[in-house]
């Protein structure tokens, strides 16, 4: 059965650094590519980073350029998703979500319960 | 604001029929598949539809999908109160994935 379990969110200053994890079980991790989704408070979805199954290539949305990083460990069959300079906005439930494939972002047949982050004083 | 245009909401009486749209341009779903989206409240989004118009397994033929030039169209038949939620079409575009607006779907 495929599995993944996010952990890591929590309340964090703005300015401030967040690391999130997603443990995958169930499935060959490296053969699939793997995205970060979140969901804000009364607005929809927004896909945020994307890693193709083998880790060498990663795509970002435009909104967490340069603040965002998505690694993956295939080893430990784990997702991470790196953030710094946390501003108010990025407050959300973060889900991480399989892709259909090696470099599938759009098909995203999986996913996980979500990760609140709360960015707040 | 998003590149892909979904209505905030619809709504219909249980048992009969519903389609939703999703509109984008020749960068986005003019070029790509589409993938369709349903997310309960309170629980993780699932995927609907793929590829436009493939319905992964355990997912009934109550949900079709469709995908003419740059839109596409989400269709509910059948419609039952636990179809109420948020849905979401999804394409690529450029260098990164983006999501509609989402829909309301109320069952009245």
């Amino acid at each position: 059965e495929v599995q993944l379990l996010e952990s890591g969110g929590g309340l964090i200053q703005p300015g401030g650094s967040l690391r999130l994890s997603c443990a995958a079980s169930g499935f060959t991790f490296n053969n699939y590519a793997m995205s970060w989704v979140r969901r804000a408070p009364g607005k929809g979805l927004e896909w945020v980073s994307g890693i193709v199954g083998s880790g060498t290539r990663t795509f970002n949305a435009d909104s967490v350029k340069g603040r965002f990083t998505i690694s993956r460990d295939n080893s430990k069959e784990t997702l991470h998703l790196q953030m710094n300079s946390l501003r108010s906005e990025d407050t959300a439930i973060y889900y991480c979500a399989r892709g259909m494939g090696q470099e599938r972002f759009v098909e995203l047949d999986y996913w996980g319960q979500g990760t609140l982050v709360t960015v707040s004083s | 604001q998003s590149v892909l245009t979904q209505p905030p909401s619809v709504s219909a009486a249980p048992g009969q029929k519903v389609t939703i749209s999703c509109s984008g341009s020749s960068s986005n779903i003019g070029n790509n598949y589409v993938s369709w989206f349903q997310q309960l409240p309170g629980t993780a989004p699932k995927l609907l539809i793929y590829e436009n118009n493939k319905r992964p397994s355990g997912i009934p033929d109550r949900f079709s999908g469709f995908k003419s030039g740059t839109s596409a169209t989400l269709g509910i038949t059948g419609l039952q109160t636990g179809d109420e939620a948020d849905y979401y079409c999804g394409t690529w575009d450029g260098s990164h994935m983006v999501f509609g607006g989402g829909t309301k779907l109320t069952v009245l």
